[in-house]
């Protein structure tokens, strides 16, 4: 069965300092992943996916992260963080048979001033 | 409207009673997911359809909660008899087929 783990429940940044959210995934055959976002009482908005192709994958709002295949993990990552950047964020993962997509506990990201 | 719509947006019900949430999936998308997120909390699974396959059930909790999708489109998810532990908000999400998931709003479930 696929899983995804979300170690961190949360992370704290101050703003304009990197931020690094991280995500391990097990999953049969070749991954599709995605990372999503939560604001406060909205819906969840995808961020942005990795299919094949570049191990580095641009997002929306500044957002990027890193395909490790070795390492089976895909990390979300941003520069300079802002304090409208605090949100819930959700990795998740799909096997390549299309079958249904798993989600990861979510991470909360606080930053600061 | 082009979103994913969810109704209602808000349901309070006693212990005991039936609830039937409903979703609108974006028009042509092949897949619908129900997940259920209790107080800003991890999203858990509960059921998908895709395309006219045997639906994936196996994270309905209970006997009591049941979907269905007729005509390949409008979802309902129905909840017998809720409990308190039933009170969380409920999330449908539709996709074509490999595409990233389409969000609705959800439907907050509050049982008393």
């Amino acid at each position: 069965a696929q899983s995804v783990a979300q170690p961190e429940d949360q992370v704290n940044v101050a703003e304009g300092n990197p931020l690094t959210v991280k995500c391990t995934y097990s999953v049969s055959g070749n991954p599709y992943l995605f990372w999503y976002v939560q604001y406060p009482n909205r819906g969840l908005q995808f961020l942005l996916k990795y299919i094949t192709g570049d191990n580095l994958v641009k997002g929306s709002y500044g957002f990027e992260a890193e395909f490790n295949k070795s390492q089976t993990s895909f990390h979300l990552k941003k520069p300079s963080a802002l304090v409208s950047d605090s949100a819930l964020y959700f990795c998740a993962v799909r096997d390549n048979a299309g079958n249904m997509l798993t989600f990861g506990g979510g991470t909360r990201l606080m930053v600061k001033p | 409207g082009a979103g994913v719509s969810q109704s209602p947006s808000n349901k309070v019900t006693e212990k005991g009673k039936d609830v039937e949430l409903r979703c609108d999936p974006i028009s042509g998308h092949t897949a619908l997911y129900w997940y259920r997120q209790s107080l800003g909390q991890g999203l858990e699974f509960l059921i998908y359809f895709q395309g006219n396959s045997a639906p994936d059930k196996s994270g309905l909790p209970s006997d009591r909660f049941s979907a269905e999708r007729t005509g390949g489109s409008v979802s309902t998810l129905t909840i017998q008899r809720t409990q308190q532990e039933d009170s969380a908000v409920y999330l449908c999400a539709s996709s074509l087929d490999l595409a990233p998931l389409h969000f609705g709003n959800g439907t907050r479930l509050t049982v008393t």
